[in-house]
């Protein structure tokens, strides 16, 4: 198994740009989190699904987006970014079970300059 | 919300027994306490888990008393490829739609 993937690793934008990060997972999870971490600091909950087409907010939810057509996808879209969403973004996958822990990807370094 | 409270940071040696404490006051009843590791760079990865009692894996164990108001994480006889920041986190994996929310975590450096 693959475990969670992310693509891209980096990526640098523009202010205004728009772009999707993408994440995958191969362990049938229904449960999947998206997460930013700002230089030395923790992580932070953008926004988590508990299963195909059910999505809900986190901490820090404003200026994303997110869809969840299928078990294994769950994108984070930017619709107009801002130098304040430089970050490294990771998302994550539990499985059904109380005690199931979080499944992490290697992450997506953005830069908006 | 179950808010976690860790050190910012902790520095030990090779060869020593790390300790690192998280208080969890308002934990639920069916919260989980999990640690994770996380180095530069990479994802935060899971280390161990525990409800109550002690847990011990092949890496480290977990000390958690009866009101669960807190839990230890234990590393023993520690290395310098230790050095990273732990995490503690309270929440039920899985179903209920838990915001699974992260504290600030300890970085722990770890010297000859």
């Amino acid at each position: 198994n693959a475990g969670v993937t992310q693509t891209p690793k980096f990526r640098i934008l523009k202010i205004g740009q728009s772009m999707t990060l993408q994440c995958t997972q191969d362990m049938n999870h229904n449960y999947m989190y998206w997460y930013r971490q700002d230089p030395g600091m923790g992580l932070k909950l953008i926004y988590y699904s508990v299963g195909a087409g059910i999505t809900d907010k986190g901490e820090v939810p404003n200026g994303y987006n997110v869809s969840r057509s299928t078990t294994e996808d769950f994108p984070l879209r930017l619709e107009l970014a801002a130098p304040s969403q430089t970050s490294v973004y990771f998302c994550a996958s539990s499985g059904q079970g109380r005690d199931s822990p979080l499944h992490f990807g290697n992450g997506t370094r953005l830069t908006v300059t | 919300l179950a808010k976690t409270t860790q050190p910012i940071s902790m520095d030990s040696y090779e060869g020593q027994e790390v300790n690192i404490t998280c208080s969890h006051n308002n934990i639920a009843t069916n919260d989980y306490i999990t640690w994770y590791q996380q180095f530069p760079s990479q994802g935060p990865r899971f280390i161990i888990q525990g409800y109550k009692t002690k847990v011990t894996n092949e890496v480290a164990s977990l000390f958690i008393p009866a009101d669960r108001k807190s839990s230890t994480l234990s590393l023993p006889r520690v290395s310098l490829s230790d050095t990273a920041v732990y995490y503690c986190l309270v929440g039920r994996g899985g179903g209920g739609g838990n915001k699974l929310t992260f504290g600030t975590g300890t970085q722990l450096k770890v010297e000859l």
